[in-house]
């Protein structure tokens, strides 16, 4: 079974700041997919990144980009120039990559971005 | 439809009542997926659909859980004799394929009293 840790409950930064979210997972597979989910108030998932693990290179997406460490099961995620429409909860979630339906998330960060 | 629709938003129920929730994915999607969210928690896995193959029903709690997909399209995900501890908001994604490009609706509030 997979496990996905997230230490961090809540996290608060300035607008136009970056703020860093940690993730770190546990698992014996070697070929895997990580992502990271938005869900604000609406409850809706937001795919915001994703990351294949015999990928070396970080997934990047516009103001979002991942800091991947295969060997320390690490995935941060790092938002760049904050907003205040990033304001969610974050979640941190993988997958095997032969049964990808099955997504285990950790427990969220709930980023709050400040005028 | 554009999205993933999900009814009703909110649900709130007495102990005991069976409750019926469902998902209307999006239109040519094959998979399908129930997750639930506890208070303050990430989501836990309950039920697959793909296509015409039996469902993977490995998260589902307990007995008193069931789902099914009628034609290929809706799902719905049925409790019976609700417990307070089935208190969460249950969501649904589909997918074109397996596990790719996920799309998630806004879930449904279960509220047991």
């Amino acid at each position: 079974a997979q496990t996905v840790t997230q230490s961090q409950p809540e996290m608060s930064v300035q607008e136009a700041e970056t703020v860093t979210l940690s993730c770190t997972y546990d698992t014996s597979e070697n070929n895997y997919y990580l992502f990271w989910y938005k869900q604000p108030p609406s409850r809706q998932m937001i795919l915001v990144i994703r990351q294949e693990a015999y990928k070396q290179q970080n997934a990047t997406e516009n103001r979002f980009s991942v800091n991947f460490q295969k060997a320390a099961k690490s995935f941060s995620l790092k938002i760049s120039d904050s907003q205040l429409g990033d304001t969610a909860m974050y979640f941190c979630a993988f997958s095997p990559y032969n049964n990808d339906y099955k997504l285990s998330f950790g427990a969220g960060t709930t980023v709050t971005v400040r005028a | 439809g554009a999205g993933v629709s999900q009814s009703p938003s909110n649900k709130v129920t007495e102990k005991g009542k069976d409750v019926e929730l469902r998902c209307d994915p999006i239109s040519g999607h094959t998979a399908l997926y129930w997750y639930r969210q506890s208070l303050g928690q990430g989501l836990e896995f309950l039920i697959y659909f793909q296509g015409n193959s039996a469902p993977d029903k490995s998260g589902l709690p307990s007995d008193r859980f069931s789902a099914e997909r009628t034609g290929g399209s809706v799902s719905t995900l049925t409790i019976q004799r609700t417990q307070q501890e089935d208190s969460a908001v249950y969501l649904c994604a589909s997918s074109p394929s397996q596990g790719y490009g996920y799309t998630f609706g806004s879930g449904t509030r279960l509220t047991v009293v």
